[in-house]
C-alpha cells in the first residue's frame, strides 16, 4: 500500500491569491498525479508529475494556473494561482504502486 | 461544508439487501477498470478491479461485472451494511496509470 499525506487539509482563501498544496508519500514513486474534485462532482486529472521533468498537463489545465513541483521521489506540490471562486474544490494527489492507485485525503479549498 | 456526492445520483438500500451500482465508461480501448469508494472527507479507496479480458470478478462481498459490448460496468455489494454508505466511482484506464473517473453514485444504507 501507499500512505499519502496532504497539507493543508483545508483552507479558505481570498480571490486573487495563491495556495500551495503539499503531498508527501511514504516511499519513492515514479509518478505522482494531481486531481481536482469540484463540489458534488467526480475526479478530474489535472497533471502528472515526474521527478526531474516538467509536469504533463491535461486538456483544460495550464502550468501558469497550476504550477507543480516534484523535487524528489516522495514529494510534490501543486499551486493554485490567482484563485477565483470557481477554483473551490477538493484537490487530491495520487500515486501508482503495485498495480493500484492510491489517493491522499485531499485538500478542501474554498475561495471567497 | 458541502460534502462529496451532494449532486450525484443516489441509491438508497435497506441494510442487508444487495446493492447494484452501474457505470457507463467512455473509451472502448480501455483495458483496466476500477471501482473506488469515497467516504466524506477522505480520498477514494480501492475496492475491486477488473481487466478487459474478464467479464466478472469477485471479492469479499463485492462483485464487478464488465460488459464491453455496451461499455458498461457494475458493482454488486452483497448484504449491504451501514459502513458501505459512501460515494462510489468507477474509473477506466488505457495506459495503466492515468485514470478517467465516471460520474459517481451515492449509496445510502438505511436500517
Amino acid at each position: 500500500s501507499a500512505v499519502i499525506s496532504q497539507k493543508p487539509s483545508r483552507d479558505i482563501c481570498q480571490r486573487g491569491t495563491s495556495l500551495t498544496i503539499q503531498c508527501q508519500v511514504d516511499s519513492q514513486v515514479t509518478m505522482m498525479f494531481w486531481y481536482r474534485q469540484q463540489p458534488g462532482q467526480s475526479l478530474t486529472l489535472i497533471a502528472t508529475a515526474n521527478q526531474g521533468s516538467e509536469a504533463t498537463y491535461e486538456s483544460g489545465f495550464v502550468i501558469d494556473k497550476f504550477p507543480i513541483s516534484r523535487p524528489n521521489l516522495t514529494f510534490s506540490t501543486l499551486t493554485v494561482s490567482n484563485m477565483s471562486p470557481e477554483d473551490s474544490s477538493i484537490y487530491l494527489c495520487s500515486v501508482h504502486r503495485d498495480y493500484e492507485q492510491y489517493f491522499g485525503p485531499g485538500t478542501r479549498l474554498t475561495v471567497t | 461544508g458541502e460534502s462529496v456526492g451532494l449532486h450525484l445520483p443516489t441509491l438508497s438500500v435497506q441494510e442487508g439487501d444487495n446493492s447494484i451500482i452501474n457505470c457507463a465508461y467512455s473509451n472502448s480501448a480501455s483495458d483496466y477498470f476500477i471501482w473506488y469508494k469515497q467516504e466524506s472527507g477522505k480520498g477514494p479507496q480501492f475496492i475491486i478491479d477488473i481487466r478487459s479480458n474478464m467479464d466478472k470478478r469477485q471479492g469479499q462481498r463485492v462483485t464487478v461485472l464488465l460488459n464491453k459490448t455496451v461499455k458498461h460496468l457494475s458493482l454488486q455489494i452483497a448484504a449491504t451494511q451501514p459502513g458501505d454508505s459512501a460515494v462510489y466511482f468507477c474509473a477506466e484506464t488505457y495506459n495503466t496509470d492515468k485514470l478517467i473517473f465516471g460520474t459517481g453514485t451515492r449509496l445510502q444504507v438505511f436500517p
